[in-house]
């Protein structure tokens, strides 16, 4: 089947801008993930969705970071007035209630300039 | 509070010889352990996971892990390294299982490379 898919695959932007990264996790399961990868922190856990219940934002780095999931499937973060700092490689997973591990996407690169 | 620490940033090996990456963590509760891969330029890979049943675990491509709760650590290793074994290894502890896996947090990554 299918796994988790991101779009886009890459993106650059200017300093300042507003970028919206989309995650479409695996049919079924439940739960959705994201994290960043970046040289100087190495993964990082962001954001949580768990079926209907609140989210768990416990990682957003600011509140210029918010994500969304709509449907219970399809989710989007989104990061207004881009720093440098941001640029990263950022991670989708997801996850079903019966099993134990989170599967991954192939992740957004993001280049902010 | 939850937290991983490899010991080892870089590994290197001969092909053909056994593989060790070592994890150490530290954990309020009963965790669920994993080892993911991360070949370059790909998405991270499930190789195994301890969730509370064996202590020794099997993975994929001959890899497997021991949960030794008294010394706190899930070492990774593999008898016989393979070429297309270098990528680089996060080992992984989250506190929930199943439907309440919750956020994962990895450790800072062993690059191995194997040498011919």
């Amino acid at each position: 089947g299918a796994g988790v898919s991101q779009s886009p695959s890459n993106k650059v932007t200017e300093k300042g801008k507003d970028v919206e990264l989309r995650c479409d996790p695996i049919s079924g399961h439940t739960a959705l993930y994201w994290y960043r990868q970046s040289l100087g922190q190495g993964l990082e856990f962001l954001i949580y969705f768990q079926g209907n219940s609140a989210p768990d934002k416990s990682g957003l780095p600011s509140d210029r970071f918010s994500a969304e999931r709509t449907g219970g499937s399809v989710s989007t973060l989104t990061i207004q007035r881009t720093q440098q700092e941001d640029s990263a490689v950022y991670l989708c997973a997801s996850s079903s209630p019966y099993g134990y591990e989170q599967y991954f996407g192939p992740g957004t690169r993001l280049t902010v300039t | 509070a939850q937290s991983v620490t490899q010991l080892d940033s870089h590994v290197s090996v001969s092909e053909g010889t056994p593989v060790l990456l070592r994890c150490n963590y530290s954990s309020s509760y009963s965790p669920s352990l994993f080892w993911y891969v991360q070949h370059p330029n790909k998405g991270l890979q499930l190789l195994l996971k301890y969730t509370s049943a064996a202590t020794l675990v099997k993975g994929i491509n001959g890899f497997e892990a021991e949960f030794k709760k008294s010394e706190t650590s899930f070492h990774l290793t593999k008898p016989s390294a393979h070429m297309s074994d270098a990528a680089e290894y996060f080992c992984v502890v989250s506190e929930g299982r199943g439907s309440t896996l919750g956020r994962l947090y990895f450790g800072r990554g062993t690059q191995l490379t194997v040498w011919p």
